[in-house]
Protein backbone atom coordinates (compact mmCIF):
# COMPACT_ATOMS: atom_id res chain seq x y z
CA UNK A 1 0.00 0.00 0.00
CA UNK A 2 0.81 3.57 -0.14
CA UNK A 3 1.95 5.57 2.68
CA UNK A 4 3.23 8.76 4.00
CA UNK A 5 4.73 9.18 7.15
CA UNK A 6 5.70 12.18 9.69
CA UNK A 7 5.82 13.04 12.95
CA UNK A 8 2.14 14.07 14.55
CA UNK A 9 3.06 16.99 16.57
CA UNK A 10 6.67 18.99 17.01
CA UNK A 11 7.25 21.94 19.68
CA UNK A 12 9.80 25.00 18.88
CA UNK A 13 11.06 27.75 20.05
CA UNK A 14 10.31 31.38 18.61
CA UNK A 15 13.84 32.24 16.43
CA UNK A 16 14.86 28.72 16.17
CA UNK A 17 15.28 26.33 13.51
CA UNK A 18 13.16 23.01 13.51
CA UNK A 19 13.36 20.39 10.62
CA UNK A 20 10.05 18.37 10.06
CA UNK A 21 10.55 14.96 8.19
CA UNK A 22 8.52 13.06 6.06
CA UNK A 23 9.20 9.55 4.77
CA UNK A 24 7.45 7.57 2.09
CA UNK A 25 6.62 4.53 0.15
CA UNK A 26 4.12 5.34 -2.60
CA UNK A 27 3.75 3.46 -6.37
CA UNK A 28 5.73 5.36 -8.36
CA UNK A 29 6.83 9.23 -7.37
CA UNK A 30 6.57 11.84 -9.72
CA UNK A 31 7.09 14.89 -7.08
CA UNK A 32 6.67 15.60 -3.79
CA UNK A 33 5.10 19.32 -2.45
CA UNK A 34 4.62 20.46 1.03
CA UNK A 35 1.78 22.47 2.22
CA UNK A 36 1.06 24.90 4.96
CA UNK A 37 -2.27 24.16 6.90
CA UNK A 38 -3.18 27.09 9.88
CA UNK A 39 -6.07 25.72 12.13
CA UNK A 40 -9.43 26.26 10.54
CA UNK A 41 -7.58 27.26 7.33
CA UNK A 42 -7.24 25.85 3.98
CA UNK A 43 -3.57 24.11 2.65
CA UNK A 44 -1.25 26.83 1.24
CA UNK A 45 1.58 25.69 -0.88
CA UNK A 46 4.89 25.85 0.18
CA UNK A 47 7.62 23.97 -2.06
CA UNK A 48 7.73 21.03 -4.49
CA UNK A 49 11.04 18.79 -5.19
CA UNK A 50 10.96 16.18 -7.88
CA UNK A 51 14.88 16.27 -8.09
CA UNK A 52 16.84 14.98 -5.28
CA UNK A 53 18.50 18.10 -3.21
CA UNK A 54 17.55 21.30 -1.77
CA UNK A 55 15.26 23.75 -2.44
CA UNK A 56 15.47 27.44 -0.55
CA UNK A 57 12.78 29.60 -0.78
CA UNK A 58 13.42 32.65 2.11
CA UNK A 59 13.20 30.89 5.49
CA UNK A 60 11.68 27.66 4.49
CA UNK A 61 14.11 24.82 2.68
CA UNK A 62 12.65 21.48 1.71
CA UNK A 63 15.39 18.72 0.89
CA UNK A 64 14.09 15.26 -1.20
CA UNK A 65 16.20 11.95 -1.23
CA UNK A 66 14.34 9.67 -3.80
CA UNK A 67 16.73 6.68 -3.04
CA UNK A 68 15.67 6.65 0.81
CA UNK A 69 12.00 7.87 -0.06
CA UNK A 70 12.59 10.63 2.13
CA UNK A 71 12.12 14.50 2.50
CA UNK A 72 12.40 17.18 4.92
CA UNK A 73 11.21 20.67 5.56
CA UNK A 74 13.28 23.60 7.61
CA UNK A 75 11.81 26.25 8.77
CA UNK A 76 14.52 28.77 10.60
CA UNK A 77 14.01 31.90 12.64
CA UNK A 78 10.69 30.88 13.65
CA UNK A 79 7.92 33.20 13.99
CA UNK A 80 4.79 32.99 16.20
CA UNK A 81 2.48 32.74 12.75
CA UNK A 82 4.38 29.44 12.02
CA UNK A 83 2.19 27.65 13.97
CA UNK A 84 0.47 25.73 11.56
CA UNK A 85 0.08 21.96 10.13
CA UNK A 86 2.61 21.39 8.08
CA UNK A 87 1.58 18.61 5.28
CA UNK A 88 3.73 16.31 2.79
CA UNK A 89 2.40 15.41 -0.15
CA UNK A 90 3.66 12.83 -2.95
CA UNK A 91 2.23 12.55 -6.65
CA UNK A 92 2.15 9.13 -7.60
CA UNK A 93 2.80 7.40 -10.80
CA UNK A 94 -1.05 7.57 -12.02
CA UNK A 95 -0.51 11.90 -10.77
CA UNK A 96 -2.80 11.31 -7.83
CA UNK A 97 -1.63 12.99 -4.60
CA UNK A 98 -1.20 10.46 -1.32
CA UNK A 99 -0.85 12.87 1.76
CA UNK A 100 0.40 12.39 5.12
CA UNK A 101 -1.61 13.52 8.26
CA UNK A 102 0.33 16.49 8.90
CA UNK A 103 2.69 17.57 11.64
CA UNK A 104 1.08 19.99 14.24
CA UNK A 105 4.02 22.43 14.32
CA UNK A 106 3.67 24.69 17.99
CA UNK A 107 5.99 27.87 18.68
CA UNK A 108 6.80 28.90 21.82
CA UNK A 109 7.53 32.16 22.48
CA UNK B 1 -9.03 38.04 -7.09
CA UNK B 2 -11.48 35.30 -5.60
CA UNK B 3 -9.47 32.30 -6.85
CA UNK B 4 -11.29 28.89 -5.81
CA UNK B 5 -14.60 29.36 -3.87
CA UNK B 6 -16.92 27.43 -1.67
CA UNK B 7 -20.51 27.10 -0.51
CA UNK B 8 -21.44 26.50 2.27
CA UNK B 9 -19.13 27.36 4.66
CA UNK B 10 -20.85 25.01 7.14
CA UNK B 11 -23.51 23.03 7.42
CA UNK B 12 -25.85 20.40 9.37
CA UNK B 13 -27.73 18.05 7.70
CA UNK B 14 -29.79 15.14 9.07
CA UNK B 15 -29.44 11.33 7.54
CA UNK B 16 -30.94 10.64 4.40
CA UNK B 17 -30.84 14.32 3.40
CA UNK B 18 -28.83 15.09 0.01
CA UNK B 19 -26.82 17.94 -0.33
CA UNK B 20 -24.89 19.40 -3.06
CA UNK B 21 -21.56 21.66 -1.93
CA UNK B 22 -20.49 24.09 -4.23
CA UNK B 23 -17.23 25.13 -5.90
CA UNK B 24 -16.22 27.73 -8.42
CA UNK B 25 -12.73 28.67 -9.59
CA UNK B 26 -12.32 32.03 -11.67
CA UNK B 27 -8.18 30.69 -12.81
CA UNK B 28 -9.55 28.96 -15.69
CA UNK B 29 -7.60 25.73 -14.17
CA UNK B 30 -8.32 22.46 -15.88
CA UNK B 31 -8.05 20.64 -12.83
CA UNK B 32 -10.18 20.16 -10.40
CA UNK B 33 -10.56 18.26 -6.85
CA UNK B 34 -12.57 17.25 -3.76
CA UNK B 35 -10.86 16.32 -0.71
CA UNK B 36 -12.44 15.39 2.69
CA UNK B 37 -10.14 16.17 6.01
CA UNK B 38 -10.46 14.14 8.74
CA UNK B 39 -8.54 14.64 12.14
CA UNK B 40 -5.66 12.42 12.30
CA UNK B 41 -5.80 11.46 8.60
CA UNK B 42 -4.31 12.32 5.57
CA UNK B 43 -6.84 14.47 2.88
CA UNK B 44 -8.43 11.99 0.67
CA UNK B 45 -9.40 12.38 -2.67
CA UNK B 46 -13.20 11.33 -3.52
CA UNK B 47 -13.72 12.70 -6.69
CA UNK B 48 -11.42 14.59 -9.41
CA UNK B 49 -11.26 15.98 -12.72
CA UNK B 50 -8.61 16.71 -15.12
CA UNK B 51 -10.82 18.44 -17.65
CA UNK B 52 -14.35 20.10 -18.06
CA UNK B 53 -16.88 16.92 -19.11
CA UNK B 54 -14.32 14.52 -17.85
CA UNK B 55 -14.28 12.73 -13.70
CA UNK B 56 -12.72 10.14 -12.04
CA UNK B 57 -13.06 8.28 -8.46
CA UNK B 58 -10.85 9.00 -6.07
CA UNK B 59 -9.65 7.00 -3.13
CA UNK B 60 -13.01 7.31 -1.37
CA UNK B 61 -15.70 7.79 -3.93
CA UNK B 62 -18.58 5.66 -2.70
CA UNK B 63 -21.88 7.72 -1.49
CA UNK B 64 -20.50 10.95 -3.45
CA UNK B 65 -20.97 12.15 -7.21
CA UNK B 66 -19.57 15.06 -9.39
CA UNK B 67 -20.14 16.62 -12.23
CA UNK B 68 -18.25 19.12 -14.73
CA UNK B 69 -20.83 21.22 -16.55
CA UNK B 70 -17.83 23.81 -17.65
CA UNK B 71 -14.20 24.82 -16.44
CA UNK B 72 -15.18 26.94 -13.52
CA UNK B 73 -17.93 24.60 -11.51
CA UNK B 74 -17.04 21.23 -9.76
CA UNK B 75 -20.39 20.50 -7.54
CA UNK B 76 -20.23 17.36 -4.94
CA UNK B 77 -23.38 15.50 -4.43
CA UNK B 78 -24.15 13.93 -1.07
CA UNK B 79 -26.93 11.71 -2.81
CA UNK B 80 -28.22 11.06 1.23
CA UNK B 81 -25.82 11.40 3.48
CA UNK B 82 -24.86 9.42 6.27
CA UNK B 83 -23.19 10.41 9.90
CA UNK B 84 -19.94 9.27 8.78
CA UNK B 85 -19.99 11.95 5.96
CA UNK B 86 -18.88 14.27 8.91
CA UNK B 87 -16.07 16.05 7.78
CA UNK B 88 -14.23 19.24 6.22
CA UNK B 89 -14.51 19.06 2.91
CA UNK B 90 -12.12 21.17 0.33
CA UNK B 91 -12.32 21.78 -3.31
CA UNK B 92 -8.91 22.50 -5.17
CA UNK B 93 -7.57 23.39 -8.26
CA UNK B 94 -5.00 23.01 -10.65
CA UNK B 95 -3.39 24.16 -13.87
CA UNK B 96 -2.84 20.33 -15.12
CA UNK B 97 -2.71 16.99 -13.33
CA UNK B 98 0.72 18.05 -12.34
CA UNK B 99 1.01 21.53 -10.78
CA UNK B 100 0.57 22.70 -7.52
CA UNK B 101 -3.13 22.31 -5.97
CA UNK B 102 -5.12 25.63 -4.75
CA UNK B 103 -7.69 25.39 -2.17
CA UNK B 104 -11.12 26.75 -1.14
CA UNK B 105 -11.75 27.31 2.03
CA UNK B 106 -13.43 24.34 3.25
CA UNK B 107 -16.85 23.51 3.73
CA UNK B 108 -17.89 21.60 7.47
CA UNK B 109 -20.08 19.43 7.06
CA UNK B 110 -22.15 18.11 9.91
CA UNK B 111 -24.39 14.66 9.32
CA UNK B 112 -26.49 14.21 12.40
Amino acid sequence: GQNIDQPTEMTATEGAIVQINCTYQTSGFNGLFWYQQHAGEAPTFLSYNVLDGLEEKGRFSSFLSRSKGYSYLLLKELQMKDSASYLCAVRDSNYQLIWGAGTKLIIKP
Amino acid sequence: TAGITQAPTSQILAAGRSMTLRCTQDMRHNAMYWYRQDLGLGLRLIHYSNTAGTTGKGEVPDGYSVSRANTDDFPLTLASAVPSQTSVYFCASSPSNTGELFFGEGSRLTVL
